[in-house]
Parts: structure tokens; C-alpha cells; sequence
């Protein structure tokens, strides 16, 4: 597609639920990222996929949060047992590359609400 | 680490008016920073970016940001400010020190521009 895009757009759940956010990056582009974004909080970093290394899980704020990156494409970020300060809109992010000079290219994210 | 800082939480300015939206960072090597504008319930769009070279990068819609290495800072500037440019923007660096390729991102600067 032209763009990076995500799904749903909006999402309510109920505590302790699982929920799954799914991101459709850039055709191309070999770098993934997923951030979080609260009210007054600016963008906090969750996770980096570039290629077939290893992610960067290092921004995930507990064992609850996973990602995947299937077939170097498509990424999954999954909240287990959702609490209610899980909410937020939730951004995903593609590069063409690993360079550290290249822009990363912005989804309209997913803004989930936690009831 | 990286980091990036902006100091303030909101800028006013009249429509007609220059505009400087202050960005600072911290890093270990050399710097790759970032402007993004976010309107209203969007996605972060790509502004501009520094990676060598000028100091002076110019940018989408008019904006330009000024590179000043002694003083650590990326500040975002417009010589006369639109009503449409009112959005939340975002700086952002990588380290060019560390390899490391995830964007760091400022709590971000909320840009008011009255008629």
C-alpha cells in the first residue's frame, strides 16, 4: 500500500482481556518500529524488527506486551491480560532501511481504550 | 542513551508571526535528528531531517530547523506562521555513536497559531 497502515483504528476492551494490534508496514521497508502514546507522555519506544536480526524488545514495559513480525512483513503487537493503564494509541512505524538517517513513516495508529 | 528534549509543553504565535519550536538533544557520537508534525487525531508525519552537511535543513511546508552543534540543539523554525500549522510537533534523534536505529523521541511541543 502507500502508506503504513494499522489495525482496527480503535479498539475498547475489558481489563484482563488480550487484544491484538496489527501493523502493515511500507512495501519494502525493512525496518518495523511500535510505539506507545499517552496523554501528555510523547511517543514511548516499544519494540524494533530490521530484517532477520533479533528484535530490539528492550522498550516493552512488561511480559505482558509481545510483537512478531511474520515473513518480514506484517507485524502483531499483543497485550495480554490488559489493564486499564494499557491505554493508549498504539504507533507503528516502517523504514526503507536501518540507516541511521533514514525517516521512519508513521501509521494512524490505534487508540485503545481499556475499560 | 540518547535523548532529546523539548522544553516547552506549548508555543503561541500569531498567524503571520515567526515561529521557533526548540528542540536539544544528547548523544555520544553524531547526531541524526528528526522534526515530525502530528495534527489532530493522525499519524506523526515527516517534517525534515539533519544527517551531515548544512546547517540550515529545509522542509515540508515551509519549515526549516537550524543544526547548532555547540549548543546541542535542532530548533524548528517558520518565518510566518499559518493557522494550519497549529499541530503537536515532535523532535527526534538516533545516535550515530551507537548504531543504534531506533528513533528517540521529545515529550512534544503543542504549536498555537491565532488568526
Amino acid at each position: 500500500g502507500a502508506g503504513v497502515s494499522q489495525s482496527p483504528s480503535n479498539k475498547v476492551t475489558e481489563k484482563g482481556k488480550d487484544v491484538e494490534l496489527r501493523c502493515d508496514p511500507i512495501s519494502g521497508h525493512t525496518a518495523l518500529y511500535w510505539y506507545r502514546q499517552s496523554l501528555g507522555q510523547g511517543l514511548e519506544f516499544l519494540i524494533y524488527f530490521q530484517g532477520n536480526s533479533a528484535p530490539d524488545k528492550s522498550g516493552l514495559p512488561s511480559d505482558r506486551f509481545s510483537a512478531e513480525r511474520t515473513g518480514g512483513s506484517v507485524s502483531t503487537l499483543t497485550i495480554q491480560r490488559t489493564q486499564q493503564e494499557d491505554s493508549a494509541v498504539y504507533l507503528c512505524a516502517s523504514s526503507l532501511s536501518q540507516g541511521l538517517g533514514t525517516e521512519a513513516f508513521f501509521g494512524q495508529g490505534t487508540r485503545l481504550t481499556v475499560v | 542513551a540518547q535523548s532529546v528534549a523539548q522544553p516547552e509543553d506549548q508555543v503561541n504565535v500569531a498567524e503571520g508571526n515567526p515561529l521557533t519550536v526548540k528542540c536539544t538533544y544528547s548523544v555520544s557520537g553524531n547526531p541524526y535528528l528528526f522534526w515530525y508534525v502530528q495534527y489532530p487525531n493522525r499519524g506523526l508525519q515527516f517534517l525534515l531531517k539533519y544527517i551531515t552537511g548544512d546547517n540550515l535543513v529545509k522542509g515540508s511546508y515551509g519549515f526549516e530547523a537550524e543544526f547548532n552543534k555547540s549548543q546541542t540543539s535542532f530548533h524548528l523554525k517558520k518565518p510566518s506562521a499559518l493557522v494550519s500549522d497549529s499541530a503537536l510537533y515532535f523532535c527526534a534523534v538516533r545516535d550515530g555513536g551507537s548504531g543504534y536505529s531506533t528513533l528517540t523521541f521529545g515529550k512534544g511541543t503543542m504549536l498555537l497559531v491565532s488568526p
